[in-house]
């Protein structure tokens, strides 16, 4: 298996655009969730899916951010608009089980918005 | 509420010195407790885990990690580290199977060659 795959890799905005993140998790998982990672707050759980329903979305900062999983291969986190403040690394990540076992991350997409 | 503090940001030591890094969790009772190491540019990868049973767990790469319930302590170890174990460690915690993940700030290890 290739692993978790996000794309892009890297990614420039200005502020006020619309930005997706895409992710693929790895086949057979059940379990997808969104990280945000920065020097200030560290690693952070936005959101996590389990067979695409989203169950807790609680670390979604605002209503700027949405996540949606129409299918068990593919989710996207989606920024509108983009602040300067978004800046981070995300990551997605995916695991087999309940979700605190073992979790795959992907190489995460850095987000600078300028 | 359930946190996990990793009180040194960085670390550095020589190659082929020991390593530990500590993890201290703020619970009532034992959580589930990982450990995973980041390389630069990469996601993160678990290097090991502790639900329960032998306090002292083996994981990859070499490390092991011991459960210390009365210091409510996870320390990471090594007894002889390489250039490669260069990264960002984390350490994390779950209340319990069905509980969400929380990771510690992190410790990035240097090695001096």
């Amino acid at each position: 298996d290739a692993g978790v795959i996000q794309s892009p890799r890297h990614e420039v905005t200005e502020m006020g655009q619309e930005v997706t993140l895409r992710c693929k998790p790895i086949s057979g998982h059940d379990y997808l969730f969104w990280y945000r990672q920065t020097m200030m707050r560290g690693l952070e759980l936005l959101i996590y899916f389990n067979n695409n329903v989203p169950i807790d979305d609680s670390g979604m900062p605002e209503d700027r951010f949405s996540a949606k999983m129409p299918n068990a291969s593919f989710s996207t986190l989606k920024i509108q608009p983009s602040e300067p403040r978004d800046s981070a690394v995300y990551f997605c990540a995916s695991s087999p089980q309940l979700h605190s076992y073992e979790q795959y991350f992907g190489p995460g997409t850095r987000l600078t918005v300028t | 509420a359930q946190s996990v503090t990793q009180p040194d940001i960085h670390i550095t030591v020589s190659e082929g010195a020991s390593l530990e890094l500590r993890c201290n969790y703020s619970y009532g009772a034992t959580p589930y407790l990982f450990w995973y190491v980041q390389s630069p540019g990469q996601g993160l990868q678990l290097l090991l885990k502790y639900f329960s049973g032998d306090t002292l767990v083996q994981g990859i790469k070499g490390f092991e990690a011991e459960f210390k319930r009365s210091q409510s302590s996870f320390n990471l170890r090594k007894p002889s580290v390489h250039w490669s174990d260069a990264a960002e460690y984390f350490c994390a915690v779950a209340l319990n199977r069905d509980d969400k993940i929380i990771f510690g700030k992190g410790t990035r290890l240097h090695i001096l060659p």
